[in-house]
């Protein structure tokens, strides 16, 4: 069954420190890897997508990699603001393009 | 530039109501989505469409209906609303297939079946 597990559930971090979430997948085929930020009451907003060939990608603070071979993929973030608090959602693409949806992480930054 | 808009953003219905949820795009997008959240679970898709006049079943279509009278347009409707059906709805639209695309999301429409 195709599926997108994300650890931890939940995070809290002092700003300014870095953290880094974890995805992993039983996609396949695979076509891509995409990392969303999701601030409360609104919809996700994309940060990142990977394919096969790509192993780190960066965004501004955000660095996403990914390892195909062991299906995994990690978001890290450095300096970590206030704004950064959010839900973290990985979502892999499917050959056929349907995308499977994790559960998320949500991160917490404190002052 | 507006990207998506749903509306409503809130709604609490009356099980056995019905309701249209709106979804418009000012991108030109072909692909148009509709998917639900809730709580400890990942997005869900209801239904989508790969263009104007088209749509498809996705993963949880049941107590769903939609339509695509037009390319920027894409409505979710509730026939006869159950509380199961009580989510947070999110209309997500990109470009096509062809190419790696983001997906653009509105801001949600908060649903309550009482």
């Amino acid at each position: 069954k195709n599926q997108v597990e994300q650890s931890p559930q939940s995070l809290i971090i002092l700003e300014g420190k870095n953290c880094t979430l974890q995805c992993n997948y039983t996609v396949s085929p695979f076509s891509n890897l995409r990392w969303y930020k999701q601030d409360t009451g609104r919809g996700p907003v994309s940060l990142t997508i990977m394919t096969f060939s790509e192993n780190t990608k960066s965004n501004g603070r955000y660095t996403a990699t990914l390892d195909a071979d062991t299906k995994q993929s990690s978001l890290h973030i450095t300096a970590s603001q206030l704004s950064d608090s959010a839900s973290y959602i990985c979502v892999v693409s499917e050959g056929n393009y349907q995308l499977i949806w994790g559960a998320g992480t949500k991160l917490i930054i404190k002052p | 530039n507006a990207g998506v808009t749903q509306t409503p953003k809130f709604r609490v219905l009356k099980t056995g109501q019905s309701m249209t949820l709106l979804c418009a795009q000012d991108m030109n997008h072909e692909y148009m989505y509709w998917y639900r959240q809730d709580p400890g679970m990942g997005l869900r898709l209801i239904h989508y469409s790969v263009g104007e006049g088209t749509t498809a079943k996705g993963e949880v279509p049941d107590g769903y209906n939609v339509s695509r009278l037009k390319k920027q347009n894409f409505l979710l409707g509730l026939e006869s609303a159950a509380p199961s059906q009580t989510s947070v709805y999110f209309c997500a639209s990109n470009p096509g297939t062809g190419a790696v695309y983001g997906y653009t999301f509105g801001s949600g429409t908060r649903l309550t079946v009482v």
